[in-house]
Parts: C-alpha cells; sequence; structure tokens
C-alpha cells in the first residue's frame, strides 16, 4: 500500500540552526501539505503546495519556513534559524486532489527538538 | 469560523465494552468530515470519512461514525473495544477545497484488559 514517508524520525537542533525536514509523498499525489503538532496543542496546519507553488498558508508559515519540491519525488520544509517554540512534531500529507471528498494521506512524522 | 471541537481528551474503557468519542463541528458551509487514528510511533491513519453521502459511515476495525447536522455532531463509536484500538483519535474538518484540514484537540483512548 503506497504511504507517505518522512525522515528523520527525529532531529535534534541548536537554536538559530537551520533545518530540512524530508518527505516522499504518495508518487500519483498532486497536493502537498505540512502540519504541525506543539506537545498537548492541536495539529495545525501550516501550508499547501500544489504545482510548485504555496496555494496556502497558515499565520504560522512565516519567513522563516519555506516549502520547496526539488525533484519529482521530495517535498522538504526549512525553518531557516530555528526557535525554541519551533519544536513540534511535524506532518507532512498528500492527496490526489483538493475536493471536498478527498483524504489526506499522512506521514508517521518528524518529532523537532531545538535547544 | 470553521472548528473542530473533540468534548473528552482522554476515554477509558475496557476491553469488550462499547466505544464513544465524541466530536462537535462548527462549520459556515456543508463540511466533509474525518476521523484519523494514530497509533504510537505511527502516521495519521484515515479511519472514515463523511462526505454527504450517508450519515451513518462505516470504516475499518468495526468503527463507524453518524453524521447529524442538527447536533453538529459526528460521533465516533465502535461496539466492542479491542486492545489495538488504544490510540490518540482526531476529529477533522474539510470545508473549502483547498485540501487544508482543521484538526480537534485529539481523544486518547486507553483500553483495560
Amino acid at each position: 500500500e503506497p504511504e507517505v514517508t518522512q525522515t528523520p524520525s527525529h532531529q535534534v537542533t541548536q537554536m538559530g540552526q537551520e533545518v530540512i525536514l524530508r518527505c516522499v509523498p504518495i508518487s500519483n499525489h498532486l497536493y502537498f501539505y505540512w502540519y504541525r503538532q506543539i506537545l498537548g496543542q492541536k495539529v495545525e496546519f501550516l501550508v499547501s503546495f500544489y504545482n510548485n507553488e504555496i496555494s496556502e498558508k497558515s499565520e504560522i508559515f512565516d519567513d522563516q519556513f519555506s516549502v520547496e519540491r526539488p525533484d519529482g519525488s521530495n517535498f522538504t520544509l526549512k525553518i531557516r534559524s530555528t526557535k525554541l517554540e519551533d519544536s513540534a512534531m511535524y506532518f507532512c500529507a498528500s492527496s490526489a486532489r483538493t475536493a471536498l471528498n478527498t483524504e489526506a494521506f499522512f506521514g508517521q512524522g518528524t518529532r523537532l527538538t531545538v535547544v | 469560523a470553521q472548528s473542530v471541537t473533540q468534548l473528552d481528551s482522554h476515554v477509558s474503557v475496557s476491553e469488550g465494552t462499547p466505544v464513544l468519542l465524541r466530536c462537535n463541528y462548527s462549520s459556515s458551509y456543508s463540511p466533509s468530515l474525518f476521523w484519523y487514528v494514530q497509533h504510537p510511533n505511527k502516521g495519521l491513519q484515515l479511519l472514515l470519512k463523511y462526505t454527504s453521502a450517508a450519515t451513518l459511515v462505516k470504516g475499518i476495525n468495526g468503527f463507524e461514525a453518524e453524521f447529524k447536522k442538527s447536533e453538529t455532531s459526528f460521533h465516533l463509536t465502535k461496539p466492542s473495544a479491542h486492545m489495538s484500538d488504544a490510540a490518540e483519535y482526531f476529529c477533522v474538518v474539510k470545508t473549502s477545497n483547498t485540501g487544508k484540514l482543521i484538526f480537534g484537540q485529539g481523544t486518547t483512548l486507553q483500553v483495560k484488559p
């Protein structure tokens, strides 16, 4: 069964460092997403991406964040200068369409710890 | 604004007894609703979805949910809990064609032997 895979499963980084979280979406999907969950809080939408462009982003997704699809298979989230409050579980997701009745498929998450 | 409220942060049941996880939503439009489950160290897995075809939706592993528009609810049920059902459950709403999902805060289901 096709699945979304994320690497690494756990990343520890020092405050101020750049970090790149990687995702391989399901191969025939066209829409890609990043969500995050700070410990004890809700899963929050960060950004959606289609046709090599951001299609929607939340207020969380400021200039410190960027996304890229560098090749035909990977989808990355970069945080330029990490802050303590960026510590969270980051989930990548993909979907075949954005229609209301279409579900998203999620990866297992990357736990980012900023120290 | 769209939102989802899961009424219980933690539910504990005994194995073999029914499960009820409660979810209420707020939406200006006719939403699609989903339940996802997350087992430890695993990704979010789709349990079931409501997309206006039928108000009672059956999902995987014996779970089902009923969409009640008048109550703005989408509660998840299972007649008989199994130890393997212990996990975190998320009620999720989708109200537009942008693909963006709005999550509830999650309910931790504990199943006691």
